[in-house]
C-alpha cells in the first residue's frame, strides 16, 4: 500500500530534549515536506526537499533541522524542543516538486507533540 | 501578507444541498498551482482537487468542483450534494515557486474552514 509513515504518532517530552520524527514514504517521490499544524494558523511549512541531499526552508523553520539521505526517508529534528513546538506535525510527499505544480501531497497520519 | 485567505472559519449547509468554500490568494508567479484538501475529525489531510493556472477550464473531481477565477484570484470549492460524511475541515493550497524561481517546492495553506453537514 503506497503510503506516508510518520512516527512516533504521540510525543509528550520535556524542554530541551533532543527528540526526531521520522518520516517514511515508499512511493519513489522526490519530494518530502513537513509541515506543523495550529489552531487558527492552517498548515504552515517547515523544510521541504526536492530529491536526495536537497533541502530548503520553508515559511517556519526556526528550531528544527532536516535531512535527506536517503530517498524515502525524510527525518524532522529537534535539537532543543521547546513549548512553542507543541503542534501537530505533518510529513507529506509529492512525485516531484520541480517544474510542475500539479503533483498533489500525500500526508501521513501526523505527530502530536507535547513539549512540557 | 497572507498568502492564502480562507474567509469562512465556519460553514454549515443541509444534508444534499450545494455548498461554497472561498479561498482567495496571493502570487506574483504566472505559474502556480491550487489544491483543496480535507481533513477529518480522524486528522488525516485527504487531496480533494487541483487546479493550474494554465489551466482554461474549471478542474472537477465528482461532487467537488472549483470555480476559478484568475483575474479575482479566487478558487473556490464547490460542494454538491452534500453528504454528511462531508462535515470537516477545508483547507485551500497554492503551490508556487521558490525565492530562486526554478522550483515548486513551496506550499503555502490557508487557515482552514469547518463544514458542518445537517441531516
Amino acid at each position: 500500500e503506497a503510503q506516508v509513515t510518520q512516527n512516533p504518532r504521540y510525543l509528550i517530552t520535556v524542554t530541551g530534549k533532543k527528540l526526531t520524527v521520522t518520516c517514511s514514504q515508499n512511493m519513489n517521490h522526490e519530494y518530502m515536506s513537513w509541515y506543523r499544524q495550529d489552531p487558527g494558523l492552517g498548515l504552515r511549512q517547515i523544510y521541504y526537499s526536492m530529491n536526495v541531499e536537497v533541502t530548503d526552508k520553508g515559511d517556519v523553520p526556526e528550531g528544527y533541522k532536516v535531512s535527506r539521505k536517503e530517498k524515502r526517508n525524510f527525518p524532522l529534528i529537534l535539537e532543543s524542543p521547546s513549548p512553542n513546538q507543541t503542534s501537530l506535525y505533518f510529513c507529506a510527499s509529492s512525485l516531484w516538486g520541480g517544474g510542475t505544480t500539479n503533483q498533489p501531497q500525500h500526508f501521513g497520519d501526523g505527530t502530536r507533540l507535547s513539549i512540557l | 501578507a497572507q498568502k492564502i485567505t480562507q474567509t469562512q472559519p465556519g460553514m454549515f449547509v443541509q444534508e444534499k444541498e450545494a455548498v461554497t468554500l472561498d479561498c482567495t490568494y496571493d502570487t506574483s508567479d504566472q505559474s502556480y498551482g491550487l489544491f483543496w484538501y480535507k481533513q477529518p475529525s480522524s486528522g488525516e489531510m485527504i487531496f480533494l482537487i487541483y487546479q493550474g493556472s494554465y489551466d482554461e477550464q474549471n478542474a472537477t473531481e465528482g461532487r467537488y468542483s472549483l470555480n476559478f477565477q484568475k483575474a479575482r484570484k479566487s478558487a473556490n470549492l464547490v460542494i454538491s450534494a452534500s453528504q454528511l460524511g462531508d462535515s470537516a475541515m477545508y483547507f485551500c493550497a497554492m503551490r508556487e515557486t521558490d525565492a530562486g524561481g526554478t522550483s515548486y517546492g513551496k506550499l503555502t495553506f490557508g487557515q482552514g474552514t469547518i463544514l458542518t453537514v445537517h441531516p
